[in-house]
């Protein structure tokens, strides 16, 4: 059975740093694009970045997020992570791993698996 | 980006109704779009991928329909689990947009 645990939110200071991590099991974790998404408060679901399988040599990101979070893979232990740099209150969320339905490419993913998500806020 | 709309915002049933909830795209995604249910403090759960396709493990009364911009979920008989949120995604072009939700209430 795939799981996906998140981990590493908390409250951070506006302009300072976080990075979460994802542990994923269950399945060939090399074989999969994997996003983040996240919903801030009352909001709806919004896609943050993606990073393809078999090495992560692949990403992309939300126009919102580019230049101040960075996410990337280590296979070795199985754990998907986000750097997220410069932190604004508009980054507060829940933020959640989900796994691609369809393989390791970036492009054309929907998300078969996603985690519980690790809450963010960003005040001062 | 490309824009998903949903309609209704929200809706209430009743345990055995029919619902449809549909989702409009800014432009063109093809049949690359799936449908999540999502219930508060829970992972969200993928229900339908390629627009009509249904996943492995979930229920025969949820389906997809649609092509192109137009797209729609119908549940044909309500069951007290139902009630949650759905999301429309689409998957044709960076960034992945999500529509805003329908929350599905009891009646």
């Amino acid at each position: 059975e795939v799981e996906l645990l998140e981990a590493g939110g908390a409250l951070a200071q506006p302009g300072g740093s976080l990075r979460l991590s994802c542990a994923a099991s269950g399945f060939i974790f090399n074989d999969y694009a994997m996003s983040w998404v996240r919903q801030a408060p009352g909001k709806g679901l919004e896609w943050v970045s993606v990073i393809s399988g078999s090495g992560g040599g692949s990403t992309s990101y939300t126009d919102s997020v580019k230049g101040r979070f960075t996410i990337s893979r280590d296979s070795s232990n199985n754990t998907l992570y986000l750097q997220m740099n410069t932190l604004r209150a508009e980054d507060t969320a829940v933020y959640y791993c989900a796994k691609s339905w369809r393989g390791s490419s970036i492009y054309y993913n929907t998300f078969d698996s996603w985690g519980r998500g690790t809450p963010v806020t960003v005040s001062s | 980006d490309i824009q998903m709309t949903q309609s209704p915002s929200s809706v209430s049933a009743s345990v055995g109704d029919r619902v449809t909830i549909t989702c409009r795209a800014s432009q063109s995604v093809s049949s690359l779009l799936a449908w999540y249910q999502h219930k508060p403090g829970k992972a969200p759960k993928i229900l339908i991928h390629s627009a009509s396709s249904l996943q492995s493990g979930v229920p025969s009364r949820f389906s997809g329909s649609g092509y192109g911009t137009d797209f729609t979920l119908t549940i044909s008989s309500l069951q007290p689990e139902d009630f949650a949120t759905y999301y429309c995604q689409q998957a044709s072009s960076f960034p992945y947009t999500f529509g805003q939700g329908t929350k599905l209430e009891i009646k």
